[in-house]
């Protein structure tokens, strides 16, 4: 099935950096939702966008998305210890209840 | 905690055999909504239930077939087990008709593995 492109596949950093990952399509949606998965469990919601161009904040997140309703991107503000995990991305049409996930970024934050 | 429960945690079947998978959301949800994640992908729709009606199908063949019951709780059955079935099976929630404006909640999930 359809995956959305997210990059990078993996990252490193270490405590206090900033994190940007992102996720292209090919496929236009109205809506965008960014995820984070930990280890035995299932996805958590942590932003949901639903308008081209806009940009919403969430803590020490911010995620936009894309003018051209074809990718969106996640930033995370000064990286902590329990960042750690997978983030995905995951978008929506507009009549469809198919939400259409990304293959995921694993992030590791060191001390 | 998001109030939604799989069962069983895992479990290990053989190609051909037909299994079946149980959620129970939380009451007043009327949404439900089953995914497949292989390892190391993300989770691919498989099909999404409102009101015990099926309301939406991804690309899954119709051996994937689900039932949702007036007590906020419901199935995955899947037929004819093929090994590339083998994956964590998540189940997901909401109060509304999901189209993406309120939050839908996903439980632990249940990893099945076919030998």
């Amino acid at each position: 099935g359809q995956q959305l492109n997210q990059s990078p596949q993996s990252m490193f950093i270490q405590e206090g950096e900033d994190v940007s990952m992102n996720c292209t399509s090919s496929s236009i949606f109205n809506t965008w939702l960014w995820y984070k998965q930990d280890p035995g469990e299932g996805p958590v919601l942590l932003i949901a966008l639903y308008k081209a161009g806009e940009l919403t904040s969430n803590g020490r997140l911010t995620a936009q998305f894309g003018i051209t309703r074809k990718d969106s991107f996640l930033n995370i503000s000064a990286s902590i210890p329990s960042d750690v995990g997978i983030y995905f991305c995951a978008g929506l049409a507009s009549t469809a209840s198919k939400l259409t996930f990304g293959t995921g970024t694993r992030l590791q934050v060191t001390l | 905690e998001t109030g939604v429960t799989q069962s069983p945690t895992h479990l290990i079947k053989t190609r051909g055999q037909q299994v079946t998978l149980r959620c129970s959301s939380q009451s007043g949800h009327n949404t439900v909504s089953w995914y497949q994640q292989a390892l190391g992908q993300g989770p691919q729709f498989i099909f999404q239930y409102y009101r015990e009606e099926e309301n939406g199908r991804g690309n899954f063949p119709p051996r994937f077939s689900g039932l949702q019951f007036p007590n906020y709780s419901s199935e995955l059955n899947v037929n004819a087990l093929e090994l590339d079935d083998s994956a964590l099976y998540l189940c997901a929630s909401s109060p509304t008709l999901w189209q993406g404006r309120d939050e839908q909640y996903f439980g632990p999930g249940t990893r099945l593995t076919v030998t």
